[in-house]
């Protein structure tokens, strides 16, 4: 079976940093992507990491470990409209079809 | 601008009967997917296709059915053997056979039942 876990909620204030881990086991893998989703919303591609190390893209920045089937998101100079779902989403197949996807983390940003 | 069209944005059902969910991208995406989600839940694949006139199931089909006759639309039917079809539903589509991009969502249909 395909396995994704990622904490459920985390705080953080204002300005602050806030470190969101996922962890992986599946049955193949071919990507994995960081998505945010606001309440009612549909979720929005932030990042994708298909080789081991950091990938930054201003105030957001990704890492993958594929021996360790390990991930994280990080949220810098944390700001209130980051308060939303942050979905952890792994290629599974070989091919472009098929995605497996994490609860998510909810983020509560504080003042 | 190009994107992904859901329709209704709300919609009600009733004992019985069967709904559908329209789903309608510009974007010239080869691959559409259905996803539900629930409350505390991540998104769970109803069903996917990578190319017209062809579609597979995901991890929860039952009660689902779907049609891809043009490469635009994917709608999704929700039948009276879902028993539990109160959920939100997304909608999204990829392009095909690049493995760095990523899905494209639509803003999604709450399913609720009267």
């Amino acid at each position: 079976g395909q396995n994704i876990d990622q904490p459920t909620e985390m705080t953080a204030t204002e300005g602050a940093i806030v470190q969101i881990n996922c962890t992986y086991q599946t049955s193949g893998f071919n990507g994995l992507f960081w998505y945010q989703q606001h309440a009612g919303e549909a979720p929005t591609f932030l990042s994708y990491n298909v080789l081991d190390g950091l990938e930054e893209k201003g105030r957001f920045s990704s890492f993958l470990s594929r021996s360790k089937g390990y991930s994280y998101l990080l949220l810098k100079e944390l700001q209130m409209k980051d308060s939303a779902s942050y979905l952890c989403a792994v290629r599974i197949t070989d091919s472009w079809g098929k995605f497996q996807f994490g609860a998510g983390t909810q983020v509560v940003v504080t003042p | 601008d190009g994107g992904i069209t859901q329709s209704p944005k709300y919609l009600f059902r009733k004992e019985g009967q069967n709904v559908t969910l329209s789903c309608e991208q510009n974007l010239n995406h080869d691959a559409m997917y259905w996803y539900r989600q629930d409350p505390g839940q991540g998104l769970r694949l109803i069903y996917y296709s990578q190319i017209v006139n062809d579609f597979q199931k995901g991890d929860i089909a039952e009660g689902y059915s779907v049609s891809r006759e043009k490469k635009e639309s994917f709608p999704l039917t929700v039948t009276s053997a879902q028993k539990n079809p109160t959920a939100f539903y997304l909608c999204a589509s990829s392009i095909g056979g690049q493995r760095d991009q990523p899905q494209h969502f639509g803003d999604g249909t709450r399913l609720s039942i009267l």
